[in-house]
């Protein structure tokens, strides 16, 4: 079975700092995609960044970045330079063949003015 | 990007009523839709995998006489929660594949509230 597991409920960062979001998860399967997705208030899914199994460089979207460590199947988002719109809840979330998303229990980021 | 519409946004329902959700891609075909449930501050529970012309594939667990699923086109499919009760009020939300089928992009989600 596949899980995702994200150990920190909540967390809170300056606004203009940086922040790192844990993420480890367990499959079997060799290729696979992870994601990092943002839920604001609204409750709208937003995909803020994705990772394919197969490549070893970490994806990079602006502010975000993730450091994937294949071996310990660890997948964490790095947020830099923190902004007010950042706050919300993230989860991590895999998709392996049976392109099915398991998801998180997520981390509610807030961030300080 | 991909943009998934669903509707309504939120909806309240006697018990025992049906009620229906749509979701929508709006400018993409998706063969495979998923319909995901999330309690408050809770993560995201898939409910079943929706195939065009083909039937749902049910999660564990989720009763498919309740929660009844139809992929009559490429771009639609529709969420029925049949003779609601007070325990299915909930925030629903579809996904649909994308064009690279990679990702998933999300509708807007439905909260449903059974009174």
């Amino acid at each position: 079975a596949q899980t995702v597991t994200q150990s920190q409920p909540e967390m809170s960062v300056q606004e203009a700092e940086t922040v790192t979001l844990s993420c480890t998860y367990d499959t079997s399967e060799s290729d696979y995609y992870l994601f990092w997705y943002k839920q604001p208030p609204s409750r709208q899914m937003i995909l803020v960044i994705r990772q394919e199994a197969y490549k070893q460089q970490n994806a990079t979207e602006n502010r975000f970045s993730v450091n994937f460590q294949k071996a310990a199947k660890s997948f964490s988002l790095k947020i830099s330079d923190s902004q007010l719109g950042d706050a919300a809840m993230y989860f991590c979330a895999l998709r392996g063949a049976t392109n099915k998303l398991i998801f998180g229990t997520g981390t509610l980021l807030a961030v300080q003015p | 990007g991909a943009v998934v519409s669903q509707h309504p946004s939120w909806v309240i329902c006697k018990s025992g009523t049906s009620v229906k959700i749509e979701c929508r891609s709006l400018d993409f075909q998706a063969t495979t839709m998923f319909w995901y449930r999330q309690f408050p501050k809770q993560s995201l529970m898939l409910m079943a995998t929706s195939n065009e012309g083909s039937k749902a594939t049910y999660e564990q667990g989720v009763e498919k006489d309740k929660f009844l699923i139809n992929h009559a086109s490429l771009t639609l499919s529709t969420l029925t929660v049949t003779s609601a009760h007070p325990e299915d009020s909930s925030f629903y939300i579809c996904s649909a594949r994308d064009l690279q089928g990679v990702g998933a992009f999300f509708g807007q989600g439905t909260r449903l509230t059974v009174v």
